[in-house]
């Protein structure tokens, strides 16, 4: 079952604009984490966000957390052709008897030249 | 430290065969993950290893699919009796970690195609 849904689905916008996607999940979590996917590839971590934590940064990241609303953003600023990539978040599952990390369905970022 | 690298990058069997893939974690690891990936979905969690012993083993697999990790080392997944429904690019990811914060280092994956 999913637990975290990202929006948009997919996203395009031009190079040198800020890309904002949203993370919402259904059960109270520990932590969330993101991964960036470049097609046909792995995954790379990006970033995790503990529950006791509203916004994190790292370089052109900025990832907020808002568990009273039970969702997460992902703000890429001034992006980058190398930016074009699917972005996943990732939650623990709802319970110990579940699967482990859960993941989204992710959204599409395309940056265009 | 060469990262996780899987073995094959690609896979094109017949339905009906069997299909074995490899898994090489970063060496210090200790935990060792395998997912599954279709077309336009997120990777979907299947079992994970920590050390030798396999600990979760997820509802989505079924009896035709079994994980090994011998030594603790690298990992093999094999499908028995292969499906079109198995087609799917098959992802590996190791953590050195416990509980819940691990951040996973992912292969380049293995892309079965069952024809």
């Amino acid at each position: 079952s999913q637990q975290g849904e990202e929006d948009p689905q997919a996203l395009s916008i031009q190079e040198g604009e800020n890309a904002t996607m949203n993370c919402s999940y259904k059960t109270s979590i520990n932590n969330l984490q993101w991964y960036r996917q470049n097609s046909g590839r792995g995954l790379v971590h990006l970033i995790l966000i503990r529950s006791n934590e509203r916004e994190k940064h790292s370089g052109r990241l900025r990832v907020t957390l808002d568990t009273s609303k039970k969702s997460s953003s992902l703000l890429i600023t001034a992006s980058r052709a190398a930016d074009t990539a699917s972005y996943f978040c990732a939650t623990p599952p709802f319970t110990k008897r579940d699967d482990k990390i859960i993941f989204g369905k992710g959204t599409r970022l395309h940056i265009l030249p | 430290d060469t990262g996780v690298s899987q073995d094959p990058r690609h896979k094109i069997t017949k339905r009906g065969q069997n299909v074995t893939f490899r898994c090489d974690p970063i060496s210090e690891h200790n935990r060792l993950y395998w997912y599954r990936q279709t077309l336009g979905q997120g990777p979907e969690f299947l079992t994970y290893f920590q050390n030798e012993a396999q600990l979760e083993k997820s509802r989505l697999l079924s009896d035709r699919f079994s994980a090994e990790r011998p030594k603790g080392s690298f990992s093999t997944l094999e499908i028995q009796r292969t499906e079109q429904g198995d087609s799917a690019m098959y992802l590996c990811a190791s953590s050195w970690g416990q509980g819940e914060e691990d951040e996973q280092y992912f292969g380049p994956g293995t892309r079965l195609t069952v024809t």
